[in-house]
């Protein structure tokens, strides 16, 4: 069974659009974050979640509203598309906020046309 | 802030031959340190990771040990395989507070038979 699991994986969609992406882990754990990948694979950190609360929120643009129904979800909503909002999008979670390990999904591709 | 730096990429080289991948750090106090792999689609794999000054960090043929001294934590592995053609990145995580994983800009490795 998949352990992070995102969909779609792969979303292609015109600027002003707003659009959704899931994410779901079936560990147990507390804590789930959101990162950005962009075109040079570089990461960066947008969200972070701990039981359902938001901890961190990496001056990402107020157009991003990440969700959390409950610990084992964290979706991700984005309005009004930008070009710049192209990038492959990662949901992780771990245990809780201490420094065990992250464990990461597979990865949305997000196209902008 | 915390800030971790990656030789650049790409790496080639051919199976059998011998891996060093560098990666220096800064930040307070005593962070921990991971390696994750990304093969081509994939999401975020930990590969090894370290908590403590001289701890060594191994897993399916590579090693990383925690310098302090240096702050670094180089990769390495004795003899590469075609299939550990990927991205890899060194991060770091602080024991302080909320802290997420802070990534280097990732290390292509390509493996040639």
């Amino acid at each position: 069974d998949t352990a992070v699991s995102q969909t779609p994986k792969y979303l292609v969609t015109q600027m002003g659009n707003d659009k959704s992406i899931k994410c779901e882990q079936n560990l147990g754990h507390d804590t789930m974050y959101w990162y950005k990948q962009d075109s040079k694979k570089f990461l960066k950190i947008m969200f972070s979640y701990n039981n359902k609360e938001l901890i961190i929120n990496e001056t990402v643009p107020n157009r991003f509203s990440p969700k959390s129904p409950d610990k084992a979800h964290l979706n991700l909503h984005i309005n009004s598309l930008e070009l710049g909002d192209s990038a492959v999008y990662f949901c992780a979670s771990s245990p809780n906020l201490g420094n065990q390990p992250q464990h990461f999904g597979d990865g949305t591709r997000l196209s902008i046309l | 802030g915390d800030s971790v730096t990656q030789m650049e990429g790409p790496v080639t080289l051919s199976e059998e031959a011998f891996l060093t991948i560098n990666c220096t750090y800064t930040a307070t106090g005593y962070p921990s340190l991971f390696w994750y792999v990304q093969y081509p689609g994939e999401g975020l794999q930990l590969l090894l990771k370290a908590t403590k000054a001289d701890d060594k960090g191994s897993n399916k043929g590579f090693e990383a040990t925690y310098r302090k001294e240096t702050t670094s934590f180089h990769l390495e592995k004795g003899s590469v395989q075609v299939s550990d053609s990927a991205v890899y990145f060194c991060a770091l995580r602080s024991n302080s507070g909320y802290s997420t994983l802070t990534f280097g800009k990732g290390t292509m490795l390509l493996v040639s038979p």
